[in-house]
């Protein structure tokens, strides 16, 4: 089954530019999501299809997937953007999720 | 405006079978390419996918689960229902159904969640 790795957690200085990364085989093929969940609350859709952002997202949040790394930047790093992310790519009829990543905002 | 929410027992037994319910508005489960997923996440722990059922009644289920797991949907009440059967202490977790889109294979939409408490 496909897999999908992140890193346990990054940290961001207020206002500076967080990177969190997605690995997998040859994900560049693929169409990467990403959703941020804050404690208690239900996930949210913040990147689709690589790239995209849905309505309401702020353009501060961007993604990229090429080779085997996806990534989504957020930039200009709020308080308010201390979170997990979950990436996630649909795989022979399955939908896999990353293991999350937990952003700190300093 | 797309809504999703979940309901169903707090607490099962372990063995027992767990039967959750979606219940959704602002889309038909009727539109070509829209389907209904089940997503669960144990505490402190990753999100996981369990199931989604389609517009048109095609089903699909977590390889590792499959065996456990029935998803049906009831058009005319929009509700999809899941089933896991032979539950144990490892399944507690929030369950979260959620909206796919016709076009993304993307979950565009969450309900709140609904924790489930496997305990004898």
């Amino acid at each position: 089954s496909y897999e999908l790795t992140q890193p346990l957690s990054v940290s961001v200085a207020l206002g500076q530019t967080a990177r969190i990364t997605c690995g997998g085989n040859n994900i560049g093929s693929k169409n990467v999501h990403w959703y941020q969940q804050k404690p208690g609350q239900a996930p949210v859709l913040v990147i689709y299809r690589d790239s995209n952002r849905p309505s309401g997202i702020p353009e501060r949040f961007s993604g990229s997937n090429s080779g085997n790394t996806a990534t989504l930047t957020i930039s200009r790093a709020q308080a308010g953007d201390e979170a997990d992310y979950y990436c996630q790519v649909w795989d022979s009829s399955s939908w896999v999720f990353g293991g999350g990543t937990k952003l700190t905002v300093l | 405006q797309i809504t999703l929410k979940e309901s169903g027992p707090t607490l099962v037994k372990p063995t027992q079978t767990l039967t959750l319910t979606c219940t959704f508005s602002g889309f038909s489960l009727s539109t070509s390419g829209v389907g209904v997923g089940w997503i669960r996440q144990p505490p402190g722990k990753a999100l996981e996918w369990l199931a989604l059922i389609y517009w048109d009644d095609d089903k699909r289920y977590s390889p590792s689960l499959k065996s456990r797991l029935t998803i049906t949907k009831d058009t005319s009440k929009n509700q999809v229902v899941l089933t896991m059967t032979n539950m144990d202490p490892v399944d507690t977790a929030t369950y979260y159904c959620a909206h796919k889109g016709v076009v993304e294979d993307a979950f565009d939409i969450w309900g709140q969640g609904t924790m489930v408490t496997v305990s004898s």
